[in-house]
């Protein structure tokens, strides 16, 4: 059974500062995507990542993959109020794109 | 853009009612999801469909059911509703390349 978990689950931060947000997962995959939900609202797609040392850049936000250590990392550099949500990973396992998902990640950014 | 539109934004209902769900999707995928996400449980896949009238069972399919008779329709239905069915239902959709694109939500309160 494929295990997705993230970490860490709550983050408080001060607007400026860098954080890395990091996903494990316990199977083979090479598909890795990353969401983003706002209170009271649906998940919004961020990254999709197909392929091992993918790397992936928004604005303040970059994805990448390591598909041998089975993780993913979402790292935030000068972080801003904005970007406080909860941070979903997801992984695909080719089982008919289901996914599962991580537990996520609620971020603050304290202006 | 793709646009996932669910019927309902909340809905209240007493134990024991039948409570129907409605997705439409404008994109022409061929796969569709229903999740229901809780606090502290994340999100969990109920039932998916990956064709018309086609339909498998996810991680939580029991007291639920869904129906799929156009291609761009997906609807989830709770023949009975309980209690502990009170949750947030998100609906999705997918072209075969994993990435996800999901409605607003469902808010069900069941009484």
């Amino acid at each position: 059974e494929l295990k997705v978990e993230q970490n860490p689950l709550f983050l408080s931060m001060q607007e400026g500062k860098n954080y890395t947000i990091y996903c494990n997962y316990s199977t083979t995959s090479d598909r890795l995507y990353w969401y983003r939900q706002d209170p009271g609202k649906s998940l919004e797609s961020l990254f999709v990542l197909l392929s091992n040392g993918a790397v992936k850049q928004e604005g303040r936000l970059m994805a990448s993959l390591d598909t041998k250590a089975r993780l993913s990392t979402l790292h935030i550099t000068a972080a801003v109020h904005d970007l406080s949500a909860t941070y979903f990973c997801a992984v695909d396992i080719g089982a008919g794109n289901m996914l599962t998902f991580g537990g996520g990640t609620r971020l603050m950014v304290k202006p | 853009d793709v646009k996932v539109t669910q019927s309902s934004r909340y809905l209240v209902k007493r134990t024991g009612e039948k409570v129907f769900l409605e997705c439409v999707q404008d994109m022409d995928h061929e796969n569709m999801f229903w999740y229901r996400q809780d606090p502290g449980l994340g999100l969990r896949l109920i039932y998916f469909s990956y064709d018309v009238k086609m339909k498998e069972k996810g991680d939580i399919p029991e007291g639920y059911s869904v129906s799929r008779e156009k291609k761009e329709r997906f609807s989830l239905i709770l023949e009975s509703a309980s209690t502990n069915q009170t949750s947030m239902y998100l609906c999705a959709s997918t072209e075969n390349t994993g990435e996800l694109f999901f409605g607003e939500g469902s808010r069900l309160t069941v009484l």
